[in-house]
Formats: C-alpha cells, structure tokens, sequence
C-alpha cells in the first residue's frame, strides 16, 4: 500500500525550544513530491514546507526544516524557535508524480506551551 | 485576491437529501481536487479533474458526482446523503505536471447530515 505514516499522535514543545515531528512513507514511485501542512482550528489548510524526491539537499523555510532520507523513506520536520502560532495539527503528505494526488498521514498534534 | 473559494463553509441538511458545494480558483492551475477530512481528520482524495478531465475517482459512492463545467471550477454534488457523509471537504487546485508544490486549498466545506 502506498502509505504515509505519522507515528506521533500528539507532541508538545516549549516555546522557543525544537521540536521535530515524524513522518515515513512508502511508494514504488521514483518521481513524487513531499510536502508539511498546517492545520490550525481555523481548519485551512496551509503549507509549511515541500521537498522534491529528486533533490537530495534537505529543504529550509525560515524556522522550518526537513530531513529528508530518502532511502529509508523518512521526511521529518523540524521546527526550531517555536512559537505560540506553530500550534495546529500538522499532517505529512506524499504527491504522485504522476497523478498530482497527495496521500496524508494521520496528523500530528502539536501544542506550543507558553 | 488569488485563492481557491468555496461555498458554503458550512452545510447542515437532513438525511436523504441532495446538497451540492461549489468551487472556484482563479490562480489558473489545470488540476482541481476533492478531498474529504472526515472526523478523525483523516485527509483522503476524492476525485481530481485535468483541464475538465476526470483523472482520479478514488472509489467513492455514486453519489457524489464531479462536475467540471470549465478548468476554474470544480463543483461537488451529492444525492441521498447520509449520516457518514457527516465530514469537511476540501477543494483544491495545483499546476499541471512536476510544479505539484503549488497546490493551494479552499478553506473546506463543513457539512453536517443531521
């Protein structure tokens, strides 16, 4: 099964320290996309960060990070200085090359504490 | 503004009857989707239309039909809903082929089937 898998229901993080969430997936797809999403209760949608499977240098936004290893079909977020607004669910996701579509993992809570 | 828009943002209706949600982009992306977050806010896709053109149906009942009437709409219509349909659905659209990190989501719809 093409699957995404995110192992860490909920996480929390003081504000200003690191914290990093997991992420690992499977595909028999060598040309496919990866992507962090945002969900604060506002419930839209907003994209964190994306790296494409054929770049091997890990992608950066700002406090954003990932570490991308792309044999063992891991993509961990890294999220340092957090900050009272990182607060949402963040959900990974992998995009077909092929087909554009993404599949979601299950979501990881994450609460920021003052 | 330049945004994925969809109404209404919230929908309540009773068993059994028909309700449709509408969708718009104006960012001039080829490919719109659907996708619904049901109550463990579990993302899945639904459909996925290319320039008008069904790409994806991802086993969903019948239903639920897509109508593309042009490549900047994609609306969602469904018959006889039921309780389980019960969920927020999510449009979105990105640019064709390998530029799939563009993809910008509407704010969902949340319907609820009393």
């Amino acid at each position: 099964a093409q699957t995404v898998t995110q192992s860490q229901p909920e996480m929390s993080v003081q504000e200003a320290e690191t914290v990093t969430l997991s992420c690992t997936y499977d595909t028999s797809e060598s040309d496919y996309y990866l992507f962090w999403y945002k969900q604060p209760p506002s419930r839209q949608m907003i994209l964190v960060i994306r790296q494409e499977a054929y770049k091997q240098q890990n992608a950066t936004e700002n406090r954003f990070s990932v570490n991308f290893q792309k044999a063992a079909k891991s993509f961990s977020l890294k999220i340092s200085d957090s900050q009272l607004g990182d607060a949402a669910m963040y959900f990974c996701a992998r995009g077909s090359g092929n087909t554009g579509k993404l599949i979601f993992g299950q979501g990881t809570t994450l609460q920021v504490k003052p | 503004d330049t945004a994925v828009s969809q109404t209404p943002k919230y929908l309540v209706t009773q068993m059994g009857n028909d309700k449709s949600i509408k969708c718009e982009q104006n960012l001039g992306h080829d490919t719109m989707y659907w996708y619904k977050q049901d109550s463990k806010k579990f993302l899945k896709i639904m459909f996925s239309y290319n320039n008008k053109e069904l790409i994806i149906n991802e086993t969903v009942p019948n239903r639920f039909s897509p109508k593309s009437p042009d490549k900047a709409h994609l609306n969602l219509h469904i018959n006889s809903l039921e309780l389980g349909d019960s969920a927020v659905y999510f449009c979105a659209s990105s640019p064709r082929d390998r530029e799939y990190g563009g993809y910008t989501f509407g704010s969902g719809t949340r319907l609820t089937v009393v």
